[in-house]
């Protein structure tokens, strides 16, 4: 079974900290993700990134960035990090398209961070 | 761009109740369809896909058809129990070549005894 993992099921921070979510993989996917989920406004990315060292820019970025070292580790950056940013964090991962053939688009969650600044 | 469009919840229903949730989407080219739930306090789990028009994907007594003539991937289950309380998403293998996929706000499902 894949298996993806966060470092912290809940968080809590202060005003102006920095902030660090991290998330493993243990399935050997190129693509990872960050979202945020919100009541009423679902799930929204905030980077992904499709192989080590890369990253893209998701729906909603400002005030974060991300690291990706190896592989089956992303990292999720909150450089200082505000009430607004208090939310669950659920990363993913998933397997990048090859360029033919069949492949699974299927992501993968991990269980997600609750994270609450003070 | 591609979107999708689910029911807005809380759904309540009583055990054995049949349960539709509706979900309608836009997108450019022939994407793949998702349903994931999210039990409390746990990430989102893969319920069910279909990845071309008139698939059906089945899971644990839920299913779902892709229809292209209605751009719909309604979610229905014959007979819920208090254990499939949860939030449902919709989603959608989005553009692109990195694999994306685009959610739907989610329906939250309280099913009673």
């Amino acid at each position: 079974d894949v298996k993806v993992t966060q470092s912290s099921r809940y968080l809590v921070k202060r005003t102006g900290e920095k902030v660090f979510l991290e998330c493993v993989q243990d399935m050997d996917h190129e693509n990872m993700f960050w979202y945020r989920q919100d009541p009423g406004l679902g799930l929204r990315l905030i980077y992904f990134s499709y192989d080590v060292k890369m990253k893209e820019k998701g729906d909603i970025p400002e005030g974060y960035s991300v690291s990706r070292e190896k592989k089956e580790r992303f990292s999720l950056i909150l450089e200082s990090a505000s009430t607004n940013q208090t939310s669950m964090y659920l990363c993913a991962s998933s397997f990048l398209p090859p360029r033919s053939g069949e492949y699974t688009d299927t992501q993968y969650f991990g269980p997600g961070t609750r994270l609450t600044v003070l | 761009g591609d979107s999708v469009t689910q029911m807005e919840g809380p759904v309540t229903l009583s055990e054995e109740a049949f349960l539709t949730i509706n979900c309608t989407y836009t997108a450019t080219g022939y994407p793949s369809l998702f349903w994931y739930v999210q039990y409390p306090g746990e990430g989102l789990q893969l319920l069910l896909k279909a990845t071309k028009a008139d698939d059906k994907g089945s899971n644990k007594g839920f299913e779902a058809t892709y229809r292209k003539e209605t751009t719909s991937f309604h979610l229905e289950k014959g007979s819920v129990q208090v254990s499939d309380s949860a939030v449902y998403f919709c989603a959608l293998s989005g553009g692109g070549s990195q694999g994306n996929l685009i959610f739907g706000k989610g329906t939250k499902l309280s099913v009673k005894p």
